[in-house]
């Protein structure tokens, strides 16, 4: 396994456009998690499946943020109406959860998206 | 709702000085703490981590105890190197939710 990976690496897009990224996690993890992370800041949560059932949702994803996982694997996230604000590094992590237990989160190298 | 407050940077040391950055969080239960670095270019690795109370966490010369009468999850290292220039975030999950919440960071840059 070679880790979380997430697809593609960089997009620039124009204001107004949608996006989709795709995240693979680890294997036999089945938490799934995005972030968001903006310049000086530290990753925003925005929302966690397990399996393929999404758990919790910030605030901060608003109408324009969908996320799925739907055979509990790989997950997108899709921007509708893409923004300027919404530039930032897109960060997915997995981890494993069971048995009264949680690993650690691994961390995917991120999506970084530039709204133009 | 859970949360971590780490102390802000950024930190510039010498090498082989002294590091502390000190960590403090909110959450309900008995949370999982962590530190996460991010090197330059790269993605966020996990540093180190502490899963209960009065545990220590350790890597490459890091360390890390979990301080439930403080709430405190502060990191230290004994020497620092120029390689060690990085952004460390402080981080926990569990207690009352399920995802991980992260501290801002805090910017380390190490002289030769």
């Amino acid at each position: 396994d070679t880790g979380v990976s997430q697809d593609p690496r960089h997009k620039i897009t124009k204001r107004g456009q949608n996006v989709t990224f795709r995240c693979d996690p680890i294997s036999e993890h089945n938490r799934l998690y995005w972030y968001r992370q903006t310049l000086g800041q530290g990753p925003e949560f925005l929302t966690y499946f397990q399996n393929e059932a999404q758990l919790e949702k910030s605030r901060l994803l608003s109408d324009r943020f969908s996320a799925e996982r739907p055979k509990g694997s790989f997950s997108t996230l899709e921007i509708q109406r893409t923004e300027q604000g919404d530039s930032a590094m897109y960060l997915c992590a997995s981890s494993h959860s069971g048995g009264g237990k949680n690993t650690e989160a691994f961390f995917g190298q991120g999506t970084r998206l530039t709204v133009v | 709702g859970n949360s971590v407050t780490q102390m802000e940077g950024p930190v510039t040391l010498s090498e082989e000085a002294f590091l502390t950055i000190n960590c403090t969080y909110t959450a309900t239960g008995y949370p999982s703490l962590f530190w996460y670095v991010q090197y330059p270019g790269e993605g966020l690795q996990l540093l180190l981590k502490a899963t209960k109370a009065d545990d220590k966490g350790s890597n490459k010369g890091f360390e890390a105890t979990y301080r439930k009468e403080t709430t405190s999850f502060h990191l230290e290292k004994g020497s620092v190197q120029v390689s060690d220039s990085a952004v460390y975030f402080c981080a926990l999950m569990g207690g009352s939710q399920g995802n991980l919440i992260f501290g801002k960071g805090t910017k380390l840059s190490v002289k030769p």
